[in-house]
């Protein structure tokens, strides 16, 4: 199975900073990574898609990037609202996997 | 708006076999795979498995053939089931859906609320 390697596990910013978030892969998924925020109590709320796509009514400071075996969450400056967990995923080959997860927290 | 209702038994006892069943409410059925995926608490996503509507299914092997998911289309529903349950499927249980042959995003865009599932004697 592909292994999705999310770094850091817990990154500390300010309101208002700039959030860089890494999922690597085992192999190769090409461009099939998406990304979700998950809040606590709540169900997982899809972010991007495809690497690059924002899903509907996602703000644009979020953006996503990369390809094969490297994928970045950028989230531009930092809302108290996007204080939480995000998780990538892959759908390029079965079973369909997930990251680790990285917290960002408040500095 | 498309939303998830699911429900199912919260608590079981070893060896016994969970089910939960995902109503889709205010949108379409066809045309998705539907997915059930867990989170242990504390813990990360795992996926469990999908199918679409024509009942071609996907399982994670390392469910060791326990899972089996099912839809009833005239009711616009999915079904899990996983048998001989121990405390390690403790978890919330959640469905969701993507669209893998539509023009929607071929990722989980709607998720029901989670059903937390207890496994303890």
């Amino acid at each position: 199975e592909v292994v999705l390697t999310q770094s850091p596990a817990t990154l500390s910013l300010s309101l208002g900073e700039r959030a860089t978030l890494s999922c690597r892969a085992s192999q190769s998924v090409r461009t099939f990574l998406a990304w979700y925020q998950q809040k606590p109590g709540q169900a997982p709320r899809l972010l991007i898609y495809d690497t690059y796509n924002r899903a509907t009514g996602i703000p644009a400071r979020f953006s996503g990037s990369g390809s094969g075996t490297d994928f970045t969450l950028t989230i531009s400056s930092l809302e108290p609202e996007d204080f939480t967990v995000y998780y990538c995923q892959q759908r390029t080959y079965w079973p369909l996997t997930f990251g680790g997860g990285t917290r960002v927290e408040i500095k | 708006q498309v939303q998830l209702q699911q429900w199912g038994a919260g608590l079981l006892k070893p060896s016994e076999t969970l089910s939960l069943t995902c109503v889709v409410n205010g949108g379409s059925f066809s045309g998705y795979s539907w997915t059930w995926i867990r989170q242990p608490p504390g813990k990360g996503l795992e996926w469990i498995g999908e199918v679409n509507d024509s009942e071609d299914a996907n399982y994670n092997a390392a469910l060791r053939g326990r899972a089996s998911i099912s839809v009833d289309t005239s009711k616009s529903q999915a079904s899990l089931m996983l048998s001989s349950v121990t405390a390690a499927d403790t978890a919330v249980y959640y469905c969701t859906r993507r669209d893998r042959y539509g023009s929607g995003p071929d990722a989980f865009d709607v998720w029901g609320q989670g059903t937390m599932v207890t496994v303890s004697s």
